[in-house]
């Protein structure tokens, strides 16, 4: 069974759209993450979440917001979609808080705005 | 905030031979340092980690390499083969929102 799962893998949109993408991780962690990979394969940390604290990187757009309805899941929203956003995301989970707990990752979406 | 330096930025090595990833970082207060292996169109998956109370750790053909002092850690790959041609990323703990904070990854060739 796959531990960290998102939906879609793919996704295609207008500029100017509102999207989601959806992640649950089956782990039992508490805690999860969101990263965006570029497209020169730079990853770098957007949210952690855990136990409804949420630790924003400060670089991320106020049009980014992540949204857990339960430990299991957190889920990334983007509204006003730009070109900019291109790239693809990836959620991670961890048993604890804290960076220095071993991170697992989804299959990651790619997101391709036009 | 934690920054990460990884080179080379791409490497190719004769199949059989070793392979040697460098990264620094600048955070002191890092404390643990994984390492992914990104194959083209897949997650990250982690492929050994170390933490800062350790210098070095092994796991078969792969090892790691930690120097506190200098603030620098390296992956070394030993008798390398064709299924380790991958992004290899280094990361340190230091970094914002409490996640990791990669280096900008290593394409590594395994020449036949």
């Amino acid at each position: 069974d796959t531990a960290v799962s998102q939906t879609p893998k793919y996704l295609v949109t207008q500029m100017g759209n509102d999207k989601s993408i959806k992640c649950e991780q089956n782990l039992g962690h508490d805690t999860m993450y969101w990263y965006k990979q570029d497209s020169k394969k730079f990853l770098k940390i957007m949210f952690s979440y855990n136990n409804k604290e949420l630790i924003i990187n400060e670089t991320v757009p106020n049009r980014f917001s992540p949204k857990s309805p339960d430990k299991a899941h957190l889920n990334l929203h983007i509204n006003s979609l730009e070109l900019g956003d291109s790239a693809v995301y990836f959620c991670a989970s961890s048993h604890r808080a804290g960076a220095k707990n071993i991170q697992y990752f989804g299959a990651g979406t790619r997101l391709s705005v036009l | 905030g934690e920054n990460v330096e990884q080179h080379p930025s791409t490497l190719s090595v004769q199949e059989g031979d070793s392979a040697v990833i460098k990264c620094t970082y600048s955070d002191s207060a890092s404390n643990y340092f994984p390492w992914y292996k990104q194959e083209l169109g897949k997650r990250p998956q982690l492929i050994i980690d170390i933490r800062s109370n350790v210098g070095e750790k092994k796991d078969q053909r792969i090892a790691v390499t930690l120097n506190k002092t200098a603030k620098h850690f390296s992956l070394h790959i030993t008798e390398t083969q064709p299924e380790d041609s991958a992004v290899y990323f280094c990361a340190g703990s230091g970094g914002g929102a409490d996640g990791l904070t990669f280096g900008k990854g290593t394409h590594l060739i395994i020449q036949p």
